[in-house]
């Protein structure tokens, strides 16, 4: 079944550690997109990517990269410029075809 | 700037009855998309419902209704005959212009308890 991947589920880090974030889809989409939620708030956008090779800053880039070398690949790096990297992040895709997003199960990252 | 907003932080509902959700959205787009989701504690995000701006008649999706007003700029989620496991996270969400990545805008979300 089509769908989207994100590993691993639950992710520690230690300060000052750089960690990267796996969202894989094989349903064939151009877009993904990268959330961050916080406890009881809404999801944020982190980064987005249209196409392969191109992607844009959303509204919460800062201590954030991330790349765009295959279609269905659209790993986040949390590096450590992010000053409170502790969240759930959520992987996000969508075809250009209809209007339907695809979310993934997400990520949970703890600093220790 | 665009905006989304869920006034109701959280909600509860006896078993059977009807609930709205309330959403109010900012755009100056013509042409927009309104999303709602539903965010058990396992945080996978699962689709609801959606309504273009373009749609003349409310959505419908099983015991999911979404209550357009364009011009109140109001998306309000109404869930029919609620069950225990509707109790979740809620969010509304607007898709932004295509020239702009077709990103989606959350709110903060409503906390839903469905009391038995």
């Amino acid at each position: 079944d089509g769908g989207i991947t994100q590993s691993p589920k639950y992710l520690f880090r230690k300060e000052g550690q750089n960690v990267t974030l796996s969202c894989e889809q094989n349903l064939n989409h151009d877009a993904m997109y990268w959330y961050r939620q916080d406890p009881g708030q809404g999801l944020r956008l982190i980064y987005y990517s249209q196409i392969v090779n191109d992607f844009q800053k959303g509204d919460i880039a800062e201590g954030y990269s991330v790349s765009r070398e295959k279609k269905e690949s659209f790993p986040l790096t949390v590096t450590s410029a992010q000053k409170n990297p502790t969240a759930f992040y959520l992987c996000a895709s969508r075809s250009g075809i209809n209007y339907g997003y695809t979310f993934g199960s997400g990520t949970r990252l703890t600093v220790v | 700037a665009q905006k989304i907003t869920q006034t109701q932080p959280g909600m509860f509902v006896q078993e059977k009855e009807a609930v709205t959700l309330d959403c109010t959205y900012d755009t100056s787009d013509q042409s927009y998309g309104l999303f709602w989701y539903k965010q058990p504690s396992s945080g996978e995000m699962i689709f609801l419902i959606y309504q273009g701006s373009y749609d003349e008649q409310n959505a419908t999706e099983g015991r999911y209704s979404l209550n357009f007003q364009k011009a109140r700029k109001s998306a309000n989620l109404v869930i029919s005959a609620s069950q225990l496991g509707d109790s979740a996270m809620y969010f509304c969400a607007m898709r932004e212009g295509w020239s702009q990545g077709g990103k989606l805008i959350f709110g903060q979300g409503t906390e839903l308890s469905v009391k038995p």
